[in-house]
């Protein structure tokens, strides 16, 4: 399968924990974008990277969020002191640059926070 | 900010077509997208379009764009019950890497 691949698929944890979830993009791709999705709603843009950099974050990335690509490839996003209110699911998507503005999107993590 | 809005809930019965709509209000609007979403999926890309465009057509899929009301609509021709999902409607506006979406419409298909 050479689409975009998450992992875990879901997660289950307790307020207080940190959580990190991964995306491995399609692999060509050289944008990767995270995206969280709450019950009932459309996808919200978090942030995105062009190969490793960070160019842009909502301002729905509090500064208990964090995103990273460090090679480039792979990307994090991790949650430290999660809160009810970060029960989603976390969508991450991938695209190469100068196509079209396709964005195509992983199977999702849900995160549920008790 | 940007906003994209849909109605919530259509239903329709098995073999008619449906139609999808959205609104937008980014003047600045490159790309229009239409993505299917089946329950505990993820996104997957159905059509989209160039804001240069009123119209495209994919198969059983039809999409309309009016760019001086801001409205977008997806119909999709003899409807089947595999269509059941939430339709989310996208804008990527110029300049921009984020992608806005709507509410989602649920699609509910009728035997």
């Amino acid at each position: 399968d050479t689409g975009v691949s998450q992992n875990p698929r879901h997660k289950i944890t307790k307020r207080g924990q940190n959580v990190t979830f991964r995306c491995d993009p399609i692999s060509e791709h050289n944008r990767l974008y995270w995206y969280r999705q709450t019950l009932g709603q459309g996808p919200e843009f978090l942030t995105y990277f062009q190969n490793e950099a960070q160019l842009e974050k909502s301002r729905l990335l509090s500064d208990r969020f964090s995103a990273e690509r460090p090679k480039g490839s792979f990307s994090t996003l991790e949650i430290q002191r999660t809160e009810q209110g970060d029960s989603a699911m976390y969508l991450c998507a991938s695209r190469l640059a100068g196509v079209m503005g396709e964005q195509f999107f992983g199977p999702g993590t849900r995160l549920t926070v008790l | 900010g940007e906003d994209v809005e849909q109605s919530l809930f259509l239903s329709v019965r098995e073999g008619d077509s449906s139609v999808i709509n959205c609104t937008y209000t980014d003047s600045s609007s490159t790309y229009l997208y239409w993505y299917k979403q089946e329950p505990g999926a993820g996104l997957q890309l159905l059509t989209y379009i160039f804001s240069n465009m009123d119209m495209k057509q994919d198969q059983r899929l039809t999409v309309l764009l009016n760019k001086k009301d801001k409205h977008l609509s997806l119909r999709i021709a003899d409807t089947q019950t595999g269509d059941s999902a939430i339709y989310f409607c996208a804008d990527l506006g110029f300049g921009n890497e984020k992608l806005t979406f709507g509410t989602g419409t649920r699609l509910t298909i009728i035997p």
